[in-house]
């Protein structure tokens, strides 16, 4: 069984620059999370998407969005980026439902300059 | 609103000794906790949960915890810890229906010789 999978590992932008993120779910899994994780503090939810449809989002602006695949995979997007994205940026996959596990990827690490 | 408290930022201890990260939630619907670990340049891995049932709940690694409804708390606890336990550790909670997770700010956990 194939785990949480991200890309890229880690990434470098410049202010103003556009990202994105990917992540492939564990097989099974209808359900995707994101969270930003800054330097010395617990993960924040950004959104969740399930089949396809946003499902839930935290307190980000309208600039971080995101997508999900048919094959339940899913892009985070961030436009406009600011020092203070600088980030691990965390998928989650899970089988919807509240109290479900969720399972996480490594992570992508994001630097803005 | 739903929140999440670990008071403890660093908890230094012996090897093979006890410990008790603390965790205390916020909400005023009923809940579902987590304890996550995260070791050095990687993810979340789920440690253990409490859905429901029997308050005392067991994890990997030899780790358990205790949810008290009473003083809203789900401290972890492990009788003998090893070096390999050194990592951050999060506390989170979803609350009623909802599906995100709402993390702690994290306990840093440093076992030594």
């Amino acid at each position: 069984e194939t785990g949480v999978t991200q890309s890229p590992t880690h990434l470098i932008k410049t202010r103003g620059q556009q990202v994105t993120l990917r992540c492939s779910s564990q097989s099974g899994h209808n359900t995707v999370s994101w969270y930003q994780q800054a330097l010395g503090q617990g993960p924040q939810f950004i959104f969740q998407y399930y089949r396809e449809e946003e499902n839930g989002r935290g307190n980000f602006p309208p600039r971080f969005s995101g997508l999900q695949f048919p094959n339940y995979s899913s892009e985070l997007n961030v436009n406009a980026l600011e020092l203070d994205d600088s980030a691990l940026y965390l998928c989650a996959s899970s089988v919807s439902g509240s109290g479900e596990t969720q399972y996480f990827g490594p992570g992508t690490r994001l630097l803005v300059l | 609103a739903q929140s999440v408290t670990q008071l403890d930022s660093q908890v230094p201890v012996f090897e093979e000794a006890p410990v008790e990260l603390r965790c205390n939630y916020s909400s005023s619907v009923s809940v579902y906790l987590f304890w996550y670990v995260q070791y050095p340049n990687q993810g979340l891995q789920l440690l253990l949960k409490y859905l429901s049932g029997s308050t005392l709940v067991k994890g990997i690694n030899g780790f358990e915890a205790e949810f008290n409804k009473s003083q809203t708390s789900f401290h972890l606890r492990k009788p003998s810890v090893h070096i390999s336990d050194t990592a951050e550790y999060f506390c989170a909670v979803v609350a009623g229906t909802a599906s995100k997770l709402t993390f702690g700010t994290g306990t840093r956990l440093q076992v030594t010789l």
